[in-house]
């Protein structure tokens, strides 16, 4: 079955740790976003790649890092230096630019202990 | 800028009544997409539907419905004969027409209860 996958669902962290959050989809899209979901708001974006060895700052980019040295995956690594990040994290997909539709994993949920 | 406004932030239906989700949009943009989204319990984001902006045609599928009004920048979502399956929080967003990256804007979302 073609998807998005999300690992783990669940991740608790001490604070001064780093912890990557896995996104791997089979879906042959190019395109690859991080967001970031906090309680009664919407979705803010973190990271996006168009391509595999590029990505760009989105809105919240501080305190976070990411990769895309395959198509299939765009891991998101929350820092240290992110000073509150306990947040629901979703990865979305898209097939190409224009009139694509993204769609989304099922989530990782961050808790900073 | 973009802007998108859902302002009902929680509903609460008996199951089986109809129920409209509101979403007023803002762009200078004159052409885009906008879209719904269900986010169920389990967190996932679910696509539901893509609208371009010079289709102004309502579209219904199965007990959904979609209601775009260019002249009040409106997209707004009906479900009829709702239940309890549909409780999750629906999200509205919209993304500019148009070549290479573009921003999608989402709502904050409005969470919808069905009570059996």
């Amino acid at each position: 079955d073609g998807g998005i996958t999300q690992s783990p669902k669940y991740l608790f962290r001490k604070e001064g740790q780093n912890v990557t959050l896995s996104c791997e989809q089979n879906l042959n899209h190019d395109a690859m976003y991080w967001y970031r979901q906090d309680p009664g708001q919407g979705l803010r974006l973190i990271y996006y790649s168009q391509i595999v060895n590029d990505f760009q700052k989105g809105d919240i980019a501080e305190g976070y890092s990411v990769s895309r040295e395959k198509k299939e995956s765009f891991p998101l690594t929350v820092t240290s230096a992110q000073k509150n990040p306990t947040a629901f994290y979703l990865c979305a997909s898209q097939p190409g630019q224009g009139t694509d539709t993204q769609y989304f994993g099922p989530g990782t949920r961050l808790t900073v202990l | 800028a973009q802007k998108v406004t859902q302002a009902q932030t929680e509903i609460s239906v008996v199951e089986k009544e109809d129920v409209t989700l509101d979403c007023v949009y803002e762009t200078r943009d004159t052409t885009y997409y906008l879209f719904w989204y269900k986010q169920p319990p389990s967190g996932e984001l679910v696509f539901l539907i893509r609208r371009n902006s010079f289709d102004e045609q309502n579209e219904i599928s199965g007990r959904y419905s979609w209601n775009f009004q260019k002249s009040t920048s409106s997209f707004n979502f009906t479900i009829t004969a709702s239940q309890v399956v549909d409780s999750a929080v629906y999200f509205c967003a919209l993304r500019p027409r148009g070549g290479g990256y573009q921003k999608v804007t989402f709502g904050t979302g409005t969470k919808l209860q069905v009570i059996p």
